[in-house]
């Protein structure tokens, strides 16, 4: 069974750029998360998607925003680019049929974006 | 607001020694999972703990679960080159939602 994949791996952009990265989940997965992970800063959850609707939400303004098709296939979308949004982009799949439950997350290898 | 704090946040040591590896919180977790991401690559899961108590077992790795379900540690015996890596724990939080530790980057020297 394939992976989490995401693209693109690598994305430079300067401030005040927008940029769109893509994460297809394992097949068969209707849930997908999203992370941005910076040094010392650990893990810091973005958004949950599941069957195309946002399930969870985390902490982030409202330039960080995500979507979910059909297909499970997911999109986060970053506008307005600032310098410390400069980090690595993980996103993570499982099959977690509930909000309440707990599920394995499979993680993508990450974009890492460079905000110059 | 729950926090993670892990410890030591870096450690290089030889080959074939012991390391322990510290997860703290003020916080309840209903549970809590290690991770190793090596670089170029995203994290994987190695152990869930749940039962406060809880001791599991992954080879030379053994993974402890505090008794009120607020700390956890991580213990590699007989380190070896393979197990370097970012070592990070993830509690469940309660509105479902992990919370991360910083991580522990971790290099074993041949």
């Amino acid at each position: 069974k394939a992976g989490v994949t995401q693209t693109p791996r690598y994305l430079i952009k300067t401030r005040g750029q927008q940029v769109t990265l893509s994460c297809s989940p394992i097949s068969g997965h209707r849930s997908v998360s999203w992370y941005q992970q910076t040094p010392g800063q650990g893990l810091q959850f973005l958004f949950e998607y599941f069957s195309e609707t946002q399930r969870n939400k985390g902490n982030f303004p409202g330039r960080f925003s995500g979507r979910q098709f059909s297909n499970s296939r997911s999109e986060m979308n970053v506008s307005t680019l600032e310098l410390g949004d400069s980090a690595l982009y993980l996103c993570a799949s499982s099959t977690r049929p509930l909000a309440g439950s707990t599920d394995t997350q499979y993680f993508g290898p990450g974009t890492r974006l460079t905000v110059l | 607001t729950q926090l993670l704090e892990q410890s030591p946040q870096f450690l290089s040591i030889q080959e074939g020694e012991n390391l322990t590896v510290y997860c703290n919180s003020s916080s309840v977790f209903s549970s809590l999972q290690w991770y190793r991401q090596e670089p170029g690559e995203g994290p994987v899961l190695l152990v869930t703990v749940v039962t406060g108590g809880e001791v599991k077992k992954l080879k030379r790795l053994t993974f402890q679960f505090g008794d009120a379900r607020k700390d956890s540690s991580l213990h590699i015996t007989a380190a070896q080159p393979g197990d370097t890596g970012l070592y990070l724990c993830a509690g469940e939080g309660s509105n479902y939602q992990l919370i991360w530790g910083a991580g522990t980057k971790l290099i074993i020297k041949p």
